[in-house]
């Protein structure tokens, strides 16, 4: 089985800043492996993904993340983010043989931008 | 548009009383599942259903009923509520490499 962590429940940082939100994963098989953003009041949406090829993937509002397999790990970051950006993000991993059902979600990370 | 939609998007209710959300999609996918979303939990799987006619149970099952009788629809029953079973819940359809989420049905048992 597969399951997600994200150290980090809650993150502050001021606008213009940069910004990475952790992910560490744990499975015995290869894995897909994705970032959802939940804006308030809203369902999940997909922001990057990781299926093969290169480890650096990014989304088209400036987010990137890398998968380290050494690591076991899948960050997210923004070299300046903005306000438009205040979401709880989420962390998520599938086996690939099964592809992008069942998925197993972190417990999120709130991201509030400061002013 | 392709969406996933869920009714109601909110719902109190009392214990016991059975209710059910539905879920339909329309982009034909085969692939579809119910998510509860707790605070400080994330998003755990209720069920899951491969094609129609057939579901499998996810992490957090008890309590809950599903049916896959069209492809395009699956709704999640709660046969009889319980305060516990207060969430955010989220149906989703998808594909080998992305699933979609519909927006959410807030629901409060009382």
């Amino acid at each position: 089985a597969q399951s997600v962590t994200q150290l980090d429940s809650q993150v502050p940082v001021f606008e213009e800043a940069p910004v990475e939100l952790r992910c560490n994963y744990s499975s015995s098989v290869s894995v897909y492996l994705f970032w959802y953003v939940q804006y308030p009041n809203q369902g999940l949406q997909l922001l990057l993904k990781y299926l093969s090829g290169s480890t650096l993937v990014e989304s088209i509002n400036g987010f990137e993340a890398e998968f380290n397999k050494s690591q076991t790990s899948f960050h997210l970051r923004k070299p300046s983010v903005h306000i438009s950006d205040t979401a709880e993000y989420f962390c998520a991993v599938s086996d690939r043989r099964t592809g992008a059902n069942n998925l197993f979600f972190g417990t999120g990370t709130r991201l509030t931008v400061i002013p | 548009e392709a969406q996933v939609t869920q009714n109601p998007r909110y719902l109190i209710t009392v214990t016991g009383k059975k209710l059910t959300v539905t879920c339909s999609q329309n982009m034909n996918h085969e692939y579809m599942s119910w998510y509860r979303q707790d605070p400080g939990l994330g998003l755990r799987q209720i069920y899951y259903s491969m094609n129609v006619e057939v579901t499998d149970k996810g992490d957090v099952p008890e309590g809950y009923k599903v049916s896959r009788k069209e492809k395009r629809n699956f709704p999640l029953i709660l046969e009889s509520p319980s305060p516990n079973q207060t969430s955010l819940y989220f149906c989703a359809s998808g594909v080998a490499n992305e699933q979609f989420f519909g927006p959410g049905t807030r629901l409060t048992v009382l």
